[in-house]
């Protein structure tokens, strides 16, 4: 039961451009909405997040969008560069519960 | 300051045998997980504890148990290695959430990680 669904699988993008990457959720009551970055050999590290109380955060060149009614939310990363190349994780939590479900990831490759 | 320490990093094992893997964390974390990471499947939790001397389970429990005897530390154990545990795996420790509801009582620290092989 996947509640968190994430896409596209993968993505290249030329250096400069605009990475985005898209998720949806069915699950109403989720009121957290990260995402986590992932290099290669390493864990996943929290990024930037988002609640469902805005519609945009935006932090240096990476932006969350938030629809709520639509049930989807997006990360952008603008002026995209070599070394953002990763895997990228969104997610999605409630306050009543104890744990984060994570879409299946995109991997992103930044073309030099 | 280690943060999350995985060990081992790298692990070989036979169909049948057992093994624990050990998670450390230094940041005084009430929460902690175990997830495992396949190509294609993303991030799926094994099981996680809330404080010590609790667990639960999480999406794919079957196979693995866990134990929280210290605050610092979450074992995950495996009595008889299968293939299909060859993956990832990764643990996570958080400050408790649904309390207070800051961003960073909300933040997952993760380790670098465990590749585990199971011939």
């Amino acid at each position: 039961q996947q509640q968190v669904k994430q896409s596209p699988q993968s993505l290249i993008v030329q250096k400069g451009g605009i990475s985005i990457i898209n998720c949806a959720y069915e699950n109403t009551a989720f009121d957290y909405f990260p995402w986590y970055q992932q290099f290669p050999g390493k864990g996943p590290a929290l990024l930037i997040a988002i609640r469902p109380d805005v519609s945009e955060k935006k932090e240096g060149r990476f932006t969350i969008s938030f629809n709520k009614s639509a049930k989807q939310f997006s990360l952008h990363i603008m002026d995209s560069q070599p070394g953002d190349s990763a895997t990228y994780f969104c997610a999605a939590s409630m306050n009543r519960d104890d744990k984060i479900i994570f879409g299946k990831g995109t991997r992103l490759h930044i073309l030099p | 300051n280690a943060g999350v320490t995985q060990t081992p990093k790298f692990r070989v094992l036979k169909t049948g045998q057992s093994m624990t893997l050990l998670c450390a964390q230094d940041m005084n974390h009430e929460y902690m997980y175990w997830y495992r990471q396949d190509p294609g499947m993303g991030l799926r939790l094994i099981h996680y504890s809330v404080g010590e001397g609790t667990t639960a389970k999480g999406e794919v429990p079957d196979g693995y148990n866990v134990s929280r005897l210290k605050k610092q530390n979450f074992l995950l154990g495996l009595e008889s290695a299968a293939p299909s545990q060859t993956s990832v795996y990764f643990c996570a420790s958080s400050y408790s959430w649904g309390q207070g509801r800051l961003t960073t009582n909300e933040k997952l620290f993760f380790g670098s990680g465990t590749q585990l092989s199971v011939l």
